[in-house]
C-alpha cells in the first residue's frame, strides 16, 4: 500500500548532525514533492522543509535555514533530512509527508509515522 | 510569512453534537487550505483540502468552507473516534504554516 517510513532518529548531543530518511512505497515516488514535518512535544505542527521530484527546488522554514539539508534519490526511493549544528528546539517527531506531482503548493495527502530526534546534552 | 490563528484552542463537546472550528489567514490564500486531524502518538491525517474537498475515505460528517482568510471545519454530529487535534495549514506559498492546533475534548 501506499506508505512513507522515516528513519534516523535518535538522540545527539547540541551541535552535533544526524541524518533522517523517508522511504517510500506503493506509489511512483520520483513524481512527487516531499515534505518534512516536525513536532516539538506538547506542541503543534511546524513545516520544516521540501524538495521537488527532481531535486531541483526546495525551500525551507527559517527556523532551519543553512542548518538542515534536504535531498533525495529517486532510484532509491528515498528522501533524505541531513540536519546538521542540532539545538535543543530541534527536538521533535520528524515527519516526512507526500505533496502532489506538480511544483508550486498542494496539500501533504500521506505521511510516515515519524521519527523522533532529541537534541540534549 | 503567513499566520495562521485558529479558534478555539481547546473544545468540549458531546458525542452527536455539531462542532465548528474557524481558522484565520493573515493575507489572502484564496482556497488553499486544509485540514487535518491528529491522535495522541499518531501522524496528522487530511480530511479536507482546497478548503471544502472532501478527502477520500474521510466520512461525510466532516466539512470545510470559506475562501481568502476565513475557513471554517464543522462536524455535523460528533462520533467517539472524533476527539482528537485538528490543524488547519495553507499551502498558498511557502513556507507553510499550521493553525496552532484545535483540542476537541469529551465533555
Amino acid at each position: 500500500q501506499v506508505q512513507l517510513v522515516e528513519s534516523g532518529g535518535g538522540v545527539v548531543q547540541p551541535g552535533e548532525s544526524l541524518r533522517l530518511s523517508c522511504a517510500g512505497a506503493g506509489f511512483t515516488f520520483q513524481r512527487h514533492i516531499i515534505h518534512w514535518v516536525r513536532q516539538a512535544p506538547g506542541k503543534g505542527l511546524e513545516w520544516v522543509a521540501v524538495i521537488s521530484h527532481d531535486s531541483r527546488n526546495h525551500f525551507y522554514a527559517d527556523s532551519v535555514k543553512g542548518r538542515l539539508t534536504v535531498s533525495r534519490d529517486n532510484s532509491k526511493n528515498t528522501v533524505s533530512l541531513q540536519m546538521s549544528w542540532l539545538r535543543p528546539e530541534d527536538t521533535a517527531v520528524y515527519y516526512c509527508a507526500r505533496g502532489p506531482i506538480t511544483w508550486g503548493t498542494g496539500y501533504m495527502d500521506v505521511w510516515g509515522k515519524g521519527t523522533p530526534v532529541i537534541v540534549s546534552s | 510569512d503567513i499566520q495562521m490563528t485558529q479558534s478555539p484552542s481547546t473544545l468540549s463537546a458531546s458525542v452527536q453534537d455539531r462542532v465548528t472550528i474557524t481558522c484565520r489567514a493573515s493575507q489572502d490564500i484564496q482556497d488553499w487550505l486544509a485540514w487535518y486531524q491528529q491522535k495522541p502518538g499518531k501522524a496528522p491525517k487530511v480530511l479536507i483540502y482546497k478548503a471544502s474537498s472532501l478527502e477520500s475515505g474521510v466520512p461525510s460528517r466532516f466539512s470545510g468552507s470559506g475562501s481568502g482568510t476565513d475557513f471554517t471545519l464543522t462536524i455535523s454530529s460528533l462520533q467517539p473516534d472524533d476527539f482528537a487535534t485538528y490543524y488547519c495549514q495553507q499551502y498558498n506559498n511557502y513556507p507553510f504554516t499550521f493553525g496552532q492546533g484545535t483540542k476537541l475534548e469529551l465533555k
